[in-house]
Protein backbone atom coordinates (compact mmCIF):
# COMPACT_ATOMS: atom_id res chain seq x y z
CA UNK A 1 0.00 0.00 0.00
CA UNK A 2 0.57 3.19 -0.06
CA UNK A 3 2.23 4.11 -3.73
CA UNK A 4 2.55 7.21 -5.27
CA UNK A 5 3.45 7.33 -8.91
CA UNK A 6 4.93 10.64 -11.22
CA UNK A 7 5.07 10.81 -15.00
CA UNK A 8 7.10 11.51 -16.71
CA UNK A 9 9.77 9.72 -15.13
CA UNK A 10 12.52 11.66 -17.41
CA UNK A 11 11.85 15.33 -19.60
CA UNK A 12 13.70 16.71 -21.75
CA UNK A 13 12.71 20.31 -23.14
CA UNK A 14 13.52 22.94 -24.99
CA UNK A 15 14.39 26.58 -22.68
CA UNK A 16 11.14 28.74 -22.99
CA UNK A 17 8.59 25.74 -23.01
CA UNK A 18 6.60 24.69 -20.06
CA UNK A 19 6.72 20.95 -18.95
CA UNK A 20 3.99 20.18 -17.05
CA UNK A 21 4.55 16.77 -13.98
CA UNK A 22 1.93 14.48 -12.47
CA UNK A 23 1.89 12.89 -9.01
CA UNK A 24 -0.76 10.28 -8.24
CA UNK A 25 -1.20 8.33 -5.43
CA UNK A 26 -2.85 5.21 -6.66
CA UNK A 27 -4.26 3.25 -3.77
CA UNK A 28 -5.04 6.25 -0.97
CA UNK A 29 -6.73 9.63 -1.17
CA UNK A 30 -4.32 12.46 0.06
CA UNK A 31 -5.00 15.30 2.20
CA UNK A 32 -1.98 17.03 1.17
CA UNK A 33 0.69 16.55 -1.53
CA UNK A 34 4.48 17.69 -1.21
CA UNK A 35 6.79 19.46 -4.14
CA UNK A 36 10.59 19.01 -3.72
CA UNK A 37 13.60 19.24 -5.78
CA UNK A 38 16.52 17.77 -5.24
CA UNK A 39 19.61 18.94 -6.76
CA UNK A 40 22.53 16.26 -6.86
CA UNK A 41 24.12 14.77 -3.65
CA UNK A 42 22.03 17.08 -1.81
CA UNK A 43 19.08 16.90 0.15
CA UNK A 44 15.76 17.39 -0.40
CA UNK A 45 14.39 20.66 -0.69
CA UNK A 46 10.66 21.26 -0.13
CA UNK A 47 9.04 23.96 -3.12
CA UNK A 48 5.33 23.95 -2.02
CA UNK A 49 2.97 21.94 0.02
CA UNK A 50 -0.55 21.82 -1.55
CA UNK A 51 -4.03 20.56 -0.50
CA UNK A 52 -6.86 19.61 -2.49
CA UNK A 53 -9.54 22.08 -4.03
CA UNK A 54 -7.25 24.98 -2.41
CA UNK A 55 -4.48 27.22 -3.79
CA UNK A 56 -0.68 25.80 -3.29
CA UNK A 57 1.32 27.49 -0.37
CA UNK A 58 4.96 28.20 -1.87
CA UNK A 59 7.89 28.08 0.64
CA UNK A 60 10.30 31.08 0.63
CA UNK A 61 12.41 31.69 -2.49
CA UNK A 62 10.07 29.78 -4.86
CA UNK A 63 8.46 31.70 -7.43
CA UNK A 64 4.99 30.66 -7.59
CA UNK A 65 4.13 31.71 -11.48
CA UNK A 66 7.03 29.80 -12.46
CA UNK A 67 6.45 26.67 -10.82
CA UNK A 68 2.61 26.30 -10.76
CA UNK A 69 0.67 23.95 -8.52
CA UNK A 70 -3.07 22.36 -9.43
CA UNK A 71 -4.30 20.06 -6.84
CA UNK A 72 -7.74 18.99 -8.36
CA UNK A 73 -8.66 15.75 -6.47
CA UNK A 74 -7.28 13.78 -3.84
CA UNK A 75 -5.63 11.91 -5.87
CA UNK A 76 -3.51 13.76 -8.14
CA UNK A 77 -1.59 17.07 -8.11
CA UNK A 78 0.57 18.79 -11.19
CA UNK A 79 3.39 20.61 -10.97
CA UNK A 80 4.14 23.12 -14.12
CA UNK A 81 7.47 24.51 -14.98
CA UNK A 82 6.78 27.47 -17.09
CA UNK A 83 9.18 29.16 -19.25
CA UNK A 84 12.10 26.32 -18.19
CA UNK A 85 15.45 27.40 -17.97
CA UNK A 86 18.65 25.31 -17.98
CA UNK A 87 19.01 26.12 -14.03
CA UNK A 88 15.45 23.96 -13.80
CA UNK A 89 17.01 21.19 -14.32
CA UNK A 90 16.72 18.91 -11.14
CA UNK A 91 15.39 15.97 -10.07
CA UNK A 92 11.75 16.87 -8.95
CA UNK A 93 9.67 14.34 -6.42
CA UNK A 94 6.33 14.88 -4.86
CA UNK A 95 4.83 13.19 -1.99
CA UNK A 96 1.58 12.24 -0.22
CA UNK A 97 -0.12 12.29 2.90
CA UNK A 98 -2.86 9.58 3.36
CA UNK A 99 -6.22 11.43 4.26
CA UNK A 100 -7.33 11.19 7.64
CA UNK A 101 -6.78 11.90 11.10
CA UNK A 102 -3.64 10.79 12.76
CA UNK A 103 -1.70 10.38 9.42
CA UNK A 104 1.88 12.08 9.42
CA UNK A 105 3.45 9.74 6.83
CA UNK A 106 4.97 11.58 3.77
CA UNK A 107 4.97 8.83 0.93
CA UNK A 108 8.09 9.60 -1.76
CA UNK A 109 6.68 9.07 -5.82
CA UNK A 110 10.12 7.75 -8.01
CA UNK A 111 10.70 11.45 -9.15
CA UNK A 112 11.05 13.05 -12.38
CA UNK A 113 14.20 14.07 -13.68
CA UNK A 114 13.78 17.48 -15.96
CA UNK A 115 16.63 18.47 -18.43
CA UNK A 116 16.46 22.08 -19.79
CA UNK A 117 18.03 22.30 -23.09
CA UNK B 1 12.20 27.34 12.27
CA UNK B 2 12.87 23.95 12.49
CA UNK B 3 16.48 22.67 11.46
CA UNK B 4 17.80 19.22 11.88
CA UNK B 5 21.40 18.47 11.37
CA UNK B 6 22.44 14.45 10.17
CA UNK B 7 25.75 12.73 11.32
CA UNK B 8 27.84 11.40 9.21
CA UNK B 9 27.64 12.68 6.06
CA UNK B 10 29.28 9.13 4.80
CA UNK B 11 29.67 5.98 6.71
CA UNK B 12 31.48 3.03 5.46
CA UNK B 13 30.80 -0.36 7.24
CA UNK B 14 31.52 -4.27 6.53
CA UNK B 15 29.02 -6.61 5.68
CA UNK B 16 27.20 -7.78 8.99
CA UNK B 17 28.84 -4.81 11.10
CA UNK B 18 25.96 -2.56 12.10
CA UNK B 19 25.20 1.13 10.98
CA UNK B 20 24.15 3.90 13.09
CA UNK B 21 23.70 7.45 11.98
CA UNK B 22 22.32 10.47 14.05
CA UNK B 23 20.36 13.21 13.97
CA UNK B 24 19.45 16.54 16.14
CA UNK B 25 16.60 18.86 15.68
CA UNK B 26 16.32 22.24 17.29
CA UNK B 27 12.46 22.49 17.99
CA UNK B 28 11.22 20.85 21.12
CA UNK B 29 7.51 20.82 19.90
CA UNK B 30 8.38 18.27 16.78
CA UNK B 31 6.25 15.46 17.25
CA UNK B 32 7.22 13.12 14.37
CA UNK B 33 10.36 12.01 12.99
CA UNK B 34 10.64 9.45 9.74
CA UNK B 35 14.03 8.15 7.87
CA UNK B 36 13.71 7.64 4.38
CA UNK B 37 16.28 5.56 2.10
CA UNK B 38 16.98 6.70 -1.41
CA UNK B 39 18.71 4.61 -3.68
CA UNK B 40 20.44 6.08 -6.67
CA UNK B 41 17.93 7.96 -9.19
CA UNK B 42 14.92 6.92 -7.39
CA UNK B 43 12.55 8.56 -4.84
CA UNK B 44 13.07 8.21 -0.93
CA UNK B 45 11.47 5.35 0.55
CA UNK B 46 10.22 5.66 4.02
CA UNK B 47 12.16 2.91 5.99
CA UNK B 48 10.96 3.19 9.66
CA UNK B 49 9.80 6.30 11.76
CA UNK B 50 8.88 7.12 15.47
CA UNK B 51 6.03 9.88 17.34
CA UNK B 52 7.47 11.40 20.13
CA UNK B 53 4.98 9.49 22.96
CA UNK B 54 7.16 6.34 21.92
CA UNK B 55 11.38 6.16 23.03
CA UNK B 56 12.13 3.09 20.72
CA UNK B 57 10.61 1.61 17.28
CA UNK B 58 12.15 -1.40 15.62
CA UNK B 59 11.59 -3.22 12.63
CA UNK B 60 13.58 -6.36 11.71
CA UNK B 61 16.67 -5.32 11.29
CA UNK B 62 16.35 -1.56 11.74
CA UNK B 63 15.88 0.49 14.89
CA UNK B 64 15.21 4.21 15.59
CA UNK B 65 15.55 5.71 18.83
CA UNK B 66 14.50 9.11 20.29
CA UNK B 67 15.90 11.04 22.98
CA UNK B 68 13.11 14.38 23.34
CA UNK B 69 15.37 15.97 26.19
CA UNK B 70 18.17 15.93 24.57
CA UNK B 71 16.54 16.30 21.07
CA UNK B 72 18.05 13.90 18.98
CA UNK B 73 17.37 10.73 17.58
CA UNK B 74 19.46 7.98 16.08
CA UNK B 75 18.74 5.16 13.15
CA UNK B 76 20.34 1.63 13.99
CA UNK B 77 21.27 -1.28 11.32
CA UNK B 78 21.83 -4.38 12.42
CA UNK B 79 23.42 -7.14 10.22
CA UNK B 80 23.82 -4.72 7.33
CA UNK B 81 24.05 -6.42 3.72
CA UNK B 82 25.14 -4.63 0.48
CA UNK B 83 21.60 -3.50 -0.68
CA UNK B 84 21.25 -1.41 2.61
CA UNK B 85 24.06 0.73 0.61
CA UNK B 86 22.32 3.61 -0.24
CA UNK B 87 21.45 7.81 0.88
CA UNK B 88 19.90 7.91 4.43
CA UNK B 89 17.73 10.92 5.15
CA UNK B 90 16.45 12.01 9.13
CA UNK B 91 13.43 14.40 9.29
CA UNK B 92 11.48 16.28 11.85
CA UNK B 93 8.17 17.13 11.26
CA UNK B 94 7.56 20.60 12.40
CA UNK B 95 3.74 20.80 14.22
CA UNK B 96 0.41 21.69 13.54
CA UNK B 97 -0.13 24.63 15.65
CA UNK B 98 2.94 26.34 13.73
CA UNK B 99 0.75 26.33 10.62
CA UNK B 100 3.32 24.41 8.57
CA UNK B 101 2.59 20.48 8.62
CA UNK B 102 6.31 20.05 6.25
CA UNK B 103 9.08 17.41 7.27
CA UNK B 104 12.40 19.27 7.51
CA UNK B 105 15.33 17.11 6.07
CA UNK B 106 18.62 16.97 7.15
CA UNK B 107 21.37 16.33 4.65
CA UNK B 108 21.59 12.98 4.50
CA UNK B 109 24.04 9.94 4.86
CA UNK B 110 25.93 7.68 2.03
CA UNK B 111 25.77 4.43 3.65
CA UNK B 112 28.11 2.01 1.70
CA UNK B 113 28.47 -1.95 3.30
CA UNK B 114 31.57 -3.20 1.84
CA UNK B 115 31.02 -7.19 1.07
Amino acid sequence: GAVVSQHPSRVICKSGTSVKIECRSLDFQATTMFWYRQFPKQSLMLMATSNEGSKATYEQGVEKDKFLINHASLTLSTLTVTSAHPEDSSFYICSATPQGRGYYEQYFGPGTRLTVT
Amino acid sequence: GENVEQHPSTLSVQEGDSAVIKCTYSDSASNYFPWYKQELGKGPQLIIDIRSNVGEKKDQRIAVTLNKTAKHFSLHITETQPEDSAVYFCAARTPFRSGSEKLVFGKGTKLTVNP
